[in-house]
């Protein structure tokens, strides 16, 4: 089974401070995607990956970079967190080459600033 | 763009019973896939079901199916027999063959025994 696993459950901030999410996939998956999930706005897309060092914007980008040096791990990167940067964070990863290039999820962090 | 709605905030059903989550999405594309994902309060997103817009037949998934509706660009799903572990956040997805997937706002279910 694919396993997506993101280093922290849960994780309180204060404004300002710099905030890395972290991100392993254990499936050799060229793809990786960082969301955002808030009640009733569903999943936004704030980041995504095709390959080691490349990356895309997604829907939301600002306020947030990211990093992926090797190909199983994708780092989000809070640069300065500030409070409207309180939410869940949802990491996911795919392959072009499996199936219908389904997306498997992490687990979630839940990120509170303060 | 691409939009994926879900009208229904919060659907409840009995155990046993049917319950049926509705959604829409606006596309100008012809080869597209739809999904259902399943998040439960452990938060783990779980795929439930797909759909790829060129296949006519419903796609089904035990007591999970689906009404895919082309042409009035709806994509339905069915839980049948429902059971306690069926109480979630269901979220409806789209995905153009190239492209992201598009999440709409998601609808809760409650399950009562």
């Amino acid at each position: 089974d694919v396993k997506v696993t993101q280093s922290s459950r849960y994780l309180v901030k204060r404004t300002g401070e710099k905030v890395f999410l972290e991100c392993v996939q254990d499936m050799d998956h060229e793809n990786m995607f960082w969301y955002r999930q808030d009640p009733g706005l569903g999943l936004r897309l704030i980041y995504f990956s095709y390959d080691v060092k490349m990356k895309e914007k997604g829907d939301i980008p600002e306020g947030y970079s990211v990093s992926r040096e090797k190909k199983e791990r994708f780092s989000l990167i809070l640069e300065s967190a500030s409070t409207n940067q309180t939410s869940m964070y949802l990491c996911a990863s795919s392959s072009p080459s499996m199936g219908y290039n389904e997306q498997f999820f992490g687990p979630g962090t839940r990120l509170t600033v303060l | 763009a691409q939009t994926v709605t879900q009208s229904q905030p919060e659907m409840s059903v009995q155990e046993a019973e049917t319950v049926t989550l509705s959604c829409t999405y606006d596309t100008s594309e012809s080869d597209y896939y739809l999904f259902w994902y399943k998040q439960p309060p452990s938060r783990q997103m779980i795929l439930v079901i797909r759909q790829e817009a060129y296949k006519q037949q419903n796609a089904t998934e035990n007591r999970f199916s689906v009404n895919f509706q082309k042409a009035a660009k709806s994509f339905s799903l069915k839980i049948s027999d429902s059971q306690l572990g069926d109480a979630a956040m269901y979220f409806c997805a789209y995905r153009a063959s190239w492209g992201k997937l598009q999440f709409g706002a998601g609808t809760q279910v409650v399950v009562t025994p």
